[in-house]
């Protein structure tokens, strides 16, 4: 079975940039998350979704970022100007909602870069 | 009152010996305990996880110790391997609420 697929891997951009985040879920999960990863800060939760709608976004750092979940399995998070400070892995998971919680299924991340 | 503290930030332990990373909560409306695995350039991993109605759950060389009254709960290694080290991640979450919070990560240093 295909795991949560991120592109890209790497990005690298200069500051004042756009730059779009793209997951893949897995097919039959309903619930859809991301996160970021520094060191400083850990994993964060940014925002998740359940069946396409955003549930949480209290994570979400300003007005810079945003995201969006179109249809089932796709989402993107954008930032836009980007900032030297926004870089950081950014990682999408994705769950199957049930009764009681249900272990995030994680992707391989996107390392971004700003310079 | 939604934090996860974990300890030790980093460990290094012997081939064949126990590790041991814990984690302590706060928030009682947590019943979801899972603990994730990190290895470089991936992402986190789940691991085992249990819910307070169990005081261990055990899953090959892997534990779970749960203590409810101290809020406490605890990943134990057994037989550590090389293949084991990895950063461990410790997070919580409440009934009927997907959101995981999760601990500052523990980098496990498995020595020959």
């Amino acid at each position: 079975d295909a795991g949560v697929i991120q592109s890209p891997r790497h990005e690298v951009t200069e500051m004042g940039q756009e730059v779009t985040l793209r997951c893949k879920p897995i097919s039959g999960h309903n619930s859809l998350f991301w996160y970021r990863q520094t060191m400083m800060r850990g994993l964060e939760l940014l925002i998740y979704f359940n069946n396409n709608v955003p549930i949480d976004d209290s994570g979400m750092p300003e007005d810079r970022f945003s995201a969006k979940m179109p249809n089932a399995s796709f989402s993107t998070l954008k930032i836009q100007p980007s900032e030297p400070r926004d870089s950081a892995v950014y990682f999408c998971a994705s769950s199957k909602t049930g009764a009681r919680n249900q272990p995030q299924h994680f992707g391989d991340g996107t390392r971004l870069s700003i310079l | 009152q939604q934090q996860v503290k974990q300890s030790p930030q980093s460990l290094i332990v012997q081939k064949g010996g126990i590790s041991i990373i814990n984690c302590a909560y706060e928030n009682t409306a947590f019943d979801y305990f899972p603990w994730y695995q990190q290895f470089p350039g991936k992402g986190p991993a789940l691991l085992i996880a249990i819910r307070p109605d169990v005081s261990e759950k055990k899953e090959g060389r892997f534990t779970i110790s749960f203590n409810k009254s101290a809020k406490q709960f605890s990943l134990h290694i057994m037989d550590s391997q090389p293949g084991d080290s990895a950063t461990y991640f410790c997070a919580a979450s409440i009934r009927g609420n997907e959101k995981l919070t999760f601990g500052t990560g523990t980098r496990l240093t498995i020595i020959p």
